[in-house]
């Protein structure tokens, strides 16, 4: 049973354009979660969703961040005109149910130029 | 807001010798769990141990275990018989137990040094 996978684990993007960070959750989950890390940091809840559902954007940046997770494929979150404070390791990590134990991806390094 | 606070941003420790990383927590809540995760240099984030608040009895995973103090809102973990696949961040996260979910509320870290 492979873990949750991101891709790509490194991005580099220049100023103004767009990223696409992707995240496969396990299988049988159904749960996903997008967290941010600074450098120095703690990670930082952005988003949480069910198939097809936002569940809770409480964290996610009012502009230029979005996250869906379609019926089928992977969760994607998408920054627009990305700007250098972007630039962090940006996690995933889904679970069966929103009360069960979360596994983590290995992340994606974004690099804004 | 719930908050989590790691006062140490860095320790030390001899090879063999224990270690106990501190995390302090603000919350309303009575109900929740507590977690310790270890993010080593691959930056995978790895689960180390899990309380819940409910539960007085502290948790144990072999060379892992906590001190949870719920009146003092402390939980702090203790590493015993160190060894060098321990030197990792070390996160302490919070999660309220409500109807839906909630995602995690992280401290800033500790970076744990094992020295040979």
């Amino acid at each position: 049973n492979a873990g949750v996978m991101q891709n790509p684990r490194h991005l580099v993007r220049r100023r103004g354009q767009e990223a696409r960070l992707r995240c496969s959750p396990m299988k049988g989950h159904s749960h996903v979660y997008w967290y941010r890390q600074l450098p120095e940091e703690g990670l930082k809840f952005m988003v949480y969703l069910q198939k097809e559902n936002i569940i809770d954007e409480s964290g996610m940046p009012k502009e230029r961040f979005s996250a869906e997770f379609p019926k089928e494929g992977p969760s994607i979150l998408r920054i627009q005109q990305v700007v250098r404070g972007d630039s962090a390791a940006y996690f995933c990590a889904s679970s069966v149910s929103g009360n069960t134990e979360a596994f983590f991806g290995q992340g994606t390094r974004l690099t804004v130029v | 807001a719930q908050t989590v606070t790691q006062s140490q941003p860095e320790m030390s420790v001899q090879e063999a010798e224990t270690v106990t990383l501190s995390c302090t927590y603000d919350t309303s809540e009575s109900d929740y769990y507590l977690f310790w995760y270890k993010q080593p240099p691959s930056r995978q984030m790895i689960l180390v141990i899990r309380q819940e608040a409910y539960k007085q009895q502290n948790a144990t995973e072999n060379r892992f275990s906590v001190n949870f103090q719920k009146a003092a809102k402390s939980f702090s973990l203790k590493i015993s018989d160190s060894q060098l696949g321990d030197a990792a961040m070390y996160f302490c996260a919070y999660r309220r137990i409500r109807g839906g979910a909630d995602g995690l509320t992280f401290g800033k870290g500790t970076h744990l040094i094992i020295q040979p």
